[in-house]
């Protein structure tokens, strides 16, 4: 894998699944794995950062994984709500201020 | 309140008439970064700052050009805008690099006519 990719491009949902996308990334010169959601006229907002091999992160309904070895990062969202609906991104620093993003992952959760 | 503030949210433009769009933080960061999404596409680094130090992505065009003359405000100026420019264009500032987050302005939407 040459750059961040993101898995699958769009998912729809109904309120109440449960979820995950997938963030596939270069494993090599490896420093941190960021997540962001950006609801549609909004701002892109952090979500997590994670940096050790085997981090997981949490927030309220929403958490991450990191395997740096394998070069991939899970974000699960528990029983989904509508306020959920976001396209959530994922960016990969390799130390310094370069930080790759992939393309996204568009979440519509439908009531 | 809004922390990183892009304006215009939208701006239309001419087929190379120079166009400026700007960027304000109350963050007090010292790292600002400009990057260019086109539709569907991954955010792509353009350039950024840290402090007063401008770095240039090796891709970055030459067309596209910033500037930042304080720590709270950035330019990011096209000067001859092509129909290929036209995207989404955020601005983002963070503390450091690394592991620091981002934070980002909600974009200005560019349409070159």
């Amino acid at each position: 894998i040459l750059n961040v990719e993101q898995s699958p491009q769009s998912l729809h949902v109904q309120e109440g699944d449960s979820t995950n996308f997938t963030c596939s990334f270069p494993s090599s010169n490896f420093y941190a794995l960021h997540w962001y959601r950006w609801e549609t006229a909004k701002s892109p907002e952090a979500l997590f950062v994670m940096t050790l091999n085997g981090d997981e992160k949490k927030k309220g309904r929403i958490s991450a994984t990191l395997n740096t070895k394998e070069g991939y990062s899970y974000l699960y969202i528990k029983g989904s709500q509508p306020e959920d609906s976001a396209t959530y991104l994922c960016a990969r620093n390799t130390g310094g201020f370069k930080t790759i993003f992939g393309a996204g992952t568009r979440l519509f959760v439908k009531a | 309140d809004a922390m990183v503030i892009q304006n215009p949210r939208y701006q239309v433009t001419q087929f190379g008439k120079p166009v400026t769009l700007s960027c304000s933080q109350t963050l007090n960061h010292n790292v600002m970064y400009w990057y260019q999404q086109k539709s569907s596409q991954a955010p792509k680094l353009l350039f950024h700052y840290y402090d007063k130090d401008f770095n240039n992505e090796a891709d970055t065009p030459d067309n596209f050009q910033s500037r930042r003359p304080n720590t709270s405000f950035c330019f990011l100026d096209i000067r001859s805008p092509g129909l290929g420019d036209a995207a989404m264009y955020l601005c983002a500032t963070s503390r450091d690099g690394d592991s620091y987050e981002q934070y980002f302005g909600p974009g200005t939407r560019l349409t070159v006519t």
